[in-house]
């Protein structure tokens, strides 16, 4: 079954400095990797996902991931944060479950802080 | 605009209620899953369904039963609530397009359950 790690439990960076959340995979074949973010008390809203083709994925909110094969990881970055982007974020990758039906896996969630 | 409704945002039951949480989408989409999070945990699925009638069991089912009569609703129940069941319990609806795993979930609000 795919399987997603996120390294990094807790995040903290300062205003305007560049970000770089880790995420890996553990898939054969060319995964379909995703990018979720939740704000407090909030659902998830995707940011980003990599199906095919361009390894550079560009997002919303300025987000963009880089999927590498070979390091079997999609880490998320931007390269100026802004206050409003502290969040939960989580990676996920789908899997199929029998009967033409797929369900999502996600890694445990980074907790991004950010100081002004 | 997509939309995954839950029907609570704050719930607040006794041990041994039943309780039951309500997910509503209206995107035709075939997979429809409940999860629960709880800090460093992150998500967890309880079950899912892939079409009318049909449910598969996550990778926590124990203590809660789903129902899906219509497509665009998915039920969880609580058959008898406990304490340790306290949670955030989010409804996600799976957009299937194209072939393979080409998918993008869309999630409700969240239903914040306290059991007392």
């Amino acid at each position: 079954a795919q399987s997603v790690t996120q390294p990094d439990i807790h995040i903290t960076v300062s205003e305007g400095a560049s970000l770089e959340l880790r995420c890996n995979y553990s898939y054969g074949a060319t995964p379909y990797l995703f990018w979720y973010v939740q704000s407090p008390g909030q659902g998830l809203q995707l940011l980003l996902k990599y199906f095919s083709g361009d390894t550079l994925v560009q997002g919303i909110k300025g987000f963009e991931a880089e999927f590498k094969r070979s390091q079997s990881s999609f880490n998320l970055r931007k390269p100026s944060v802004h206050w409003s982007d502290a969040a939960e974020y989580f990676c996920a990758a789908p899997s199929y479950s029998g009967a033409g039906s797929y369900q999502l896996t996600f890694g445990k969630g980074t907790k991004l802080s950010v100081i002004p | 605009d997509v939309k995954v409704t839950q029907s609570s945002r704050y719930l607040v039951k006794r041990t041994g209620e039943k309780v039951f949480l309500e997910c509503v989408q209206d995107m035709d989409h075939e997979n429809m899953f409940w999860y629960r999070q709880d800090p460093g945990l992150g998500l967890r699925l309880i079950y899912f369904s892939y079409d009318v009638k049909m449910k598969e069991k996550g990778d926590i089912p124990e203590g809660y039963s789903v129902s899906r009569e219509k497509k665009e609703r998915f039920s969880l129940i609580l058959e008898s609530a406990s304490t340790n069941q306290t949670s955030m319990y989010l409804c996600a609806s799976l957009d299937r397009t194209g072939k393979g795993a080409n998918t993008e979930a869309f999630f409700g609000q969240g239903t914040r359950l306290t059991v007392v």
